[in-house]
């Protein structure tokens, strides 16, 4: 176990759904990731939270909103979502952000299908 | 860009062999960092070389860092079944971690 913890771990879910994915760590980080991973495309940095403050979104749709309410958890709500949406999503977490040689740690990652 | 493009993209080997696998970059940047990820999981930290490094160890890993030809090899030495796995570079500048597609490594036994 990496100490990130996210769930669920597979999610089917309709184009006019509403889910939330979480993502909890116990390593005492203060900063937290998602990522998107698709088949045969590099992982995507989606957000950055830096003690609890978004610090990075990299021109994500609005239809992915994440909420970070601690420094140990975080969420990523899906509403309308697209068939191209489907992938791995992982969340990440590191003692910090905007330091060098920080190195990652990662949840086993949602498997998100949308039909 | 700052991404690491790794090469081969898949590679098939016996248990016993050694696996290489090669990443490439563009920009400059403050280190370099290897993951592994089986299949569904999620990635998993295996070494970090700054740059300023040029060789790293790590039990059956080895890293290399070349910074005037922006690349870096990973090396496993002795590969076992349960290696088989997905292997990423990744690098850091002034940006998070970028990282590229990965290698598809099998291990053959």
């Amino acid at each position: 176990e990496t100490g990130v913890t996210q769930t669920p771990r597979h999610l089917v879910m309709g184009m006019t759904n509403k889910k939330s994915l979480k993502c909890e760590q116990h390593l005492g980080h203060n900063a937290m990731y998602w990522y998107k991973q698709s088949a045969k495309k590099p992982l995507e940095l989606m957000f950055v939270y830096s003690l609890e403050e978004r610090v990075e979104n990299n021109s994500v749709p609005s239809r992915f909103s994440p909420e970070c309410p601690n420094s140990s958890h975080l969420f990523l709500h899906l509403h309308t979502l697209q068939p191209e949406d489907s992938a791995l999503y992982l969340c990440a977490s590191s003692q910090l952000t905007g330091r060098t040689n920080e190195k990652l740690f990662f949840g086993s990652g949602t498997q998100l299908s949308v039909l | 860009s700052q991404q690491g493009e790794e090469d081969p993209q898949a590679l098939s080997i016996q248990e016993g062999e050694n696996a290489t696998m090669n990443c490439s970059y563009k920009t400059s940047i403050n280190n370099l960092q290897w993951y592994r990820q089986n299949s569904g999981r999620g990635l998993v930290h295996l070494i970090l070389i700054r740059s300023n490094e040029r060789e790293k160890h790590s039990g059956r890993l080895r890293v290399t860092l070349d910074t005037s030809k922006k690349s870096s090899s990973l090396l496993i030495t002795a590969s076992r079944a349960a290696d088989t796995a997905s292997y990423f570079c990744a690098t850091e500048g002034n940006t998070p971690l970028v990282f590229g597609k990965g290698t598809r490594l099998s291990v053959i036994a």
